[in-house]
């Protein structure tokens, strides 16, 4: 059974980076894509990027390409997101979700969400 | 970036009844080398991440009661419930998945009338 564990909720200051993990288990992690998404509250689904666990390649949305990075650690099947420069724009639910297979980015397992909050 | 429209934005139907969400993208996801529509279903509810309900346009993923289907080809997509129960209160998205960025429509809020 595919299970995705994200880490804890943050609070952060404007201008701030922020790390958020995700842990994967019940399949062979580097047997498929994983991508980042984000939903500031109320509204809808933001796609950030996707990495390839088996070789860390990474590809990121135009709008976040200055500012995000992904990689994975194949040791504890986990990947990494880090947001840097954050602003308020950026208080969003984070979600870890894995693709369906190659080919096919769809989500059919998603982790429980990170809520990132950013106050000054 | 291919774009994803919804409508309604929101839909009141009564138990038992049916009901009707639309999906328009502004290119074709039809990908003629294997004639597969890349359009996806989820269904969200509050403080849940996403739940997928449908792939490839019409394929129901495991567990989905079967009152949920998908149909469309090309740029035009329904979801349909054929029957409304309580809890399927939430929110509905599509997402395109031919091209990167995957895209997602704004959400259509079905509630109970």
């Amino acid at each position: 059974q595919v299970h995705l564990v994200q880490s804890g909720a943050e609070v952060k200051k404007p201008g701030a980076s922020v790390k958020v993990s995700c842990q994967a288990s019940g399949y062979t992690f580097t047997d498929y894509y994983m991508h980042w998404l984000r939903q500031v509250p109320g509204q809808g689904l933001e796609w950030l990027g996707i990495i390839n666990p088996s070789g860390g390649v990474t590809t990121y949305a135009q709008s976040f390409q200055a500012r995000l990075t992904m990689t994975r650690d194949t040791s504890t099947s986990t990947v990494y997101m880090v947001l840097n420069s954050l602003g308020f724009e950026d208080t969003a639910v984070y979600y870890c979700a894995r693709a369906a297979g190659l080919g096919a980015n769809i989500f059919p397992n998603w982790g429980q969400g990170t809520l990132v909050s950013v106050s000054s | 970036d291919i774009v994803m429209t919804q409508s309604p934005d929101s839909l009141a139907v009564s138990l038992g009844e049916r009901a009707t969400i639309t999906c328009k993208s502004n290119q074709s996801l039809l990908y003629s080398a294997n004639n597969k529509n890349y359009l996806g279903w989820y269904q969200q509810k509050p403080g849940q991440p996403p739940k997928l309900l449908i792939s490839w346009a019409s394929s129901r993923e495991s567990g989905v009661p079967a009152r949920f289907s998908g149909s469309g080809s090309g740029t035009d997509f329904i979801l349909t419930i054929s029957s409304l129960q309580a809890e399927d209160v939430a929110v509905y998205y599509c997402q395109q998945y031919l091209n990167t960025p995957c895209t997602f429509g704004q959400g259509t809020k079905l509630e109970i009338k």
